[in-house]
């Protein structure tokens, strides 16, 4: 079974197009973040969820929209593509807040902007 | 804020000997946790161990184990008896009261046979 699944695992797409990564988790945890991996393998994470509601946003362009529509799913819509936001976009979940939990990583979708 | 820093790019291990991978980090919070996640070349993200800042020993799951100096900041992570498959990056994350987590800019481990 998986704990934290992301769809789709690679995307390619052209500048300028709007495109979404979906996520899963089927933990029953409360809280899920998206994290970004640039070329240099440095991790950042962009937004947290607990419960369906924002707790945290990095200072991420408007561009990018996070949407919760329950506690086990947390998506990710890319509006107007740029060449810098190729990155592995990793999906993750943690059973609390507390920066003490574990986080649980999804697979990683690798987005290439042409 | 919250830092962390790992100064090692890149290391290597011959198979079976033990390899230290170095983490420092900054905080003025006194309750906070502390990990070590592998990253294969899978991209699979895994815990491979955690540490409480309040207790004083340090973890140990198996092959691998932490030195925790909290006076210092420091948090290494050591291999011991390294295998084919511990290869991959390692990165050292700080977790505290802002419900995030930080990450250092990673290890990379190579495992010579």
């Amino acid at each position: 079974d998986t704990a934290v699944s992301q769809t789709p695992k690679y995307l390619v797409t052209q500048m300028g197009n709007d495109k979404s990564i979906k996520c899963e988790q089927n933990l029953g945890h409360d809280t899920m973040y998206w994290y970004k991996q640039d070329s240099k393998k440095f991790l950042k994470i962009m937004f947290s969820y607990n419960n369906k509601e924002l707790i945290i946003n990095e200072t991420v362009p408007n561009r990018f929209s996070p949407k919760s529509p329950d506690k086990a799913h947390l998506n990710l819509h890319i509006n107007s593509l740029e060449l810098g936001d190729s990155a592995v976009y990793f999906c993750a979940s943690s059973e609390g807040l507390a920066g003490g939990s574990e986080q649980y990583f999804g697979p990683g979708t690798r987005l290439t902007v042409t | 804020a919250q830092t962390v820093t790992q100064s090692q790019p890149e290391m290597s291990v011959q198979e079976a000997e033990t390899v230290t991978l170095s983490c420092t980090y900054d905080t003025s919070e006194s309750d906070y946790y502390l990990f070590w996640y592998k990253q294969p070349p899978s991209r699979q993200m895994i815990l491979v161990i955690r540490q409480e800042a309040y207790k004083q020993q340090n973890a140990t799951e198996n092959r691998f184990s932490v030195n925790f100096q909290k006076a210092a900041k420091s948090f290494s992570l050591k291999i011991s008896d390294s295998q084919l498959g511990d290869a991959a990056m390692y990165f050292c994350a700080y977790g505290g009261g802002t419900y995030k987590y930080i990450f250092g800019t990673g290890t990379r481990l190579k495992v010579l046979a």
